[in-house]
């Protein structure tokens, strides 16, 4: 079974609208922690939110912002007056349990299209 | 600026070379290393990971006499893929986590093409 599941292959959005990416997660461990990456062209991995699994208030950073709903066992990303250079790949990830061992388990993440 | 630093950013080698890719930790020491492998328009996946002082931990599949982890100090871990072949070509790209919020920050990246 996908630890991780994001099922939008792609999505749309005009500059200055807010978009949401779903992110859903499935894990028996009630320590984990849940990340959201974006991956420009260039490849490199931004790290841009991350949510504890005891966390009681939704994290934000910026103009984004995790809705995390700890029973439907999801973590979508809200981004928030869209623009241009947010046109990227986006990956959400899980980690699970505590110590150096915390290896990430990736999404297969969502193409962001930022049009004018 | 940039956290984690990676070398080369690109190579391009002759099948049967070997090649080895640094993975630097610049602005904390990270006990814990991790290497990742992209394959175009896929996600990211685990290959190994890279602990201070002693043995890498493979993923299941991972070849470890192929793909050499060495992670020396607390700033620096290499990854070398032995006598790499054409489908070895991929993105390979580390992490480090930051033991003082569990954040992985990861590196550019390093586009390697196997002819």
């Amino acid at each position: 079974a996908q630890k991780i599941t994001q099922t939008q292959p792609g999505m749309f959005v005009q500059e200055k609208e807010a978009v949401t990416l779903d992110c859903t997660y499935d894990t028996s461990d009630p320590s984990y922690g849940l990340f959201w990456y974006k991956q420009p062209s260039s490849g490199e991995m931004i790290f841009l939110i991350y949510q504890g699994s005891y966390d009681q208030q939704n994290a934000t950073e910026g103009r984004y912002s995790l809705n995390f709903q700890k029973a439907r066992k999801s973590a979508n990303l809200v981004i928030s007056a869209s623009q241009l250079g947010d046109s990227a790949m986006y990956f959400c990830a899980m980690r699970e349990g505590k110590g150096n061992t915390d290896k990430l388990i990736f999404g297969t993440g969502t193409r962001l299209q930022v049009f004018p | 600026g940039a956290v984690v630093s990676q070398h080369p950013s690109r190579v391009i080698c002759k099948s049967g070379t070997s090649v080895k890719i640094e993975c630097r930790s610049l602005d904390f020491q990270a006990t814990t290393m991790f290497w990742y492998r992209q394959f175009p328009k896929q996600s990211l996946m685990l290959m190994a990971t890279s602990n201070e002082g002693s043995k890498a931990t493979y993923e299941q599949g991972v070849e470890k006499d192929k793909f050499l982890i060495n992670h020396a100090s607390l700033t620096l871990s290499t990854l070398t893929v032995t006598s790499a072949h054409p489908e070895d070509s991929s993105f390979y790209i580390c992490s480090a986590r930051d033991p003082t919020s569990a954040t992985q920050y990861f590196g550019p990246g390093t586009r390697l093409l196997v002819l």
